[in-house]
């Protein structure tokens, strides 16, 4: 157990709609990473927090977005549904230092109907 | 664009049968190596870190070593308990961590 809790576990919904992803990450970390994780792409960085404020962002559609709150959890808001957008989606977290290893959450699984 | 190419992307190995994994690497400023293990539908679970060329760590049977273009993941002596996807990622100076495509590592008894 990593200690980063992610809910929910599963998540199906139909093309077009909204959902939130929801990360606590470890007692102490104050960064939060979001990864999508699919078949042909393997694990792609999409965008990090650090103590509230987006600190670096990769290859994250203008669809998603995501926001880091004062008790630190982070949500990954995900709009107008694609299939292709069905996938795993894993919070990370890491200390104080900016090079510090990640630990992974268990991950939420999206499939898109 | 930093890239993380892992090789080969399936091994099946006997129990005991000892062998590595390759991860080549390029990437804007290195800050870090790391290895992870996956199971299927489980989040990455942190092995090593490497920081620089000639760094080596050793957890059980596994040993990660670092050189300036390429780390090997060595399994030593392997058990069934060891299969998993094993994931290279590097971390550079613009705090992005670029993972690799994995390795998918099975062991039988």
């Amino acid at each position: 157990d990593s200690g980063v809790t992610q809910t929910p576990k599963h998540l199906i919904t139909a093309t077009g709609q909204r959902v939130t992803l929801r990360c606590s990450p470890r007692s102490g970390d104050l960064s939060v990473y979001w990864y999508q994780q699919s078949l042909d792409q393997g694990l792609q960085f999409l965008i990090q927090y650090y103590n509230g404020e987006e600190r670096a962002k990769g290859n994250i559609l203008e669809r998603f977005s995501a926001q880091q709150f004062p008790d630190l959890h982070s949500e990954l808001n995900l709009s107008s549904l694609e299939l292709g957008d069905s996938a795993l989606y894993f919070c990370a977290s890491s200390g104080v230092g900016i090079y510090n290893e990640q630990f992974f959450g268990p991950g939420t699984r999206l499939t898109v109907l | 664009e930093d890239q993380v190419t892992q090789s080969p992307e399936a091994l099946r190995l006997q129990e005991g049968e000892s062998s590595s994994l390759n991860c080549s690497y390029t990437v804007s400023g290195l800050r870090g190596l790391f290895w992870y293990r996956q199971d299927p539908g489980k989040g990455p679970e942190f092995l090593f870190t490497l920081y620089s060329a000639g760094e080596e760590k050793e957890k059980e049977r596994l040993k990660a070593t670092l050189t300036k273009k390429e780390s090997f993941l060595h399994i030593t002596a392997p058990k069934p308990e060891d299969s998993a996807t094993y994931l290279c990622a590097v971390h550079n100076a613009g705090n992005m961590l670029t993972f690799g495509g994995g390795t998918r590592l099975m062991v039988k008894p």
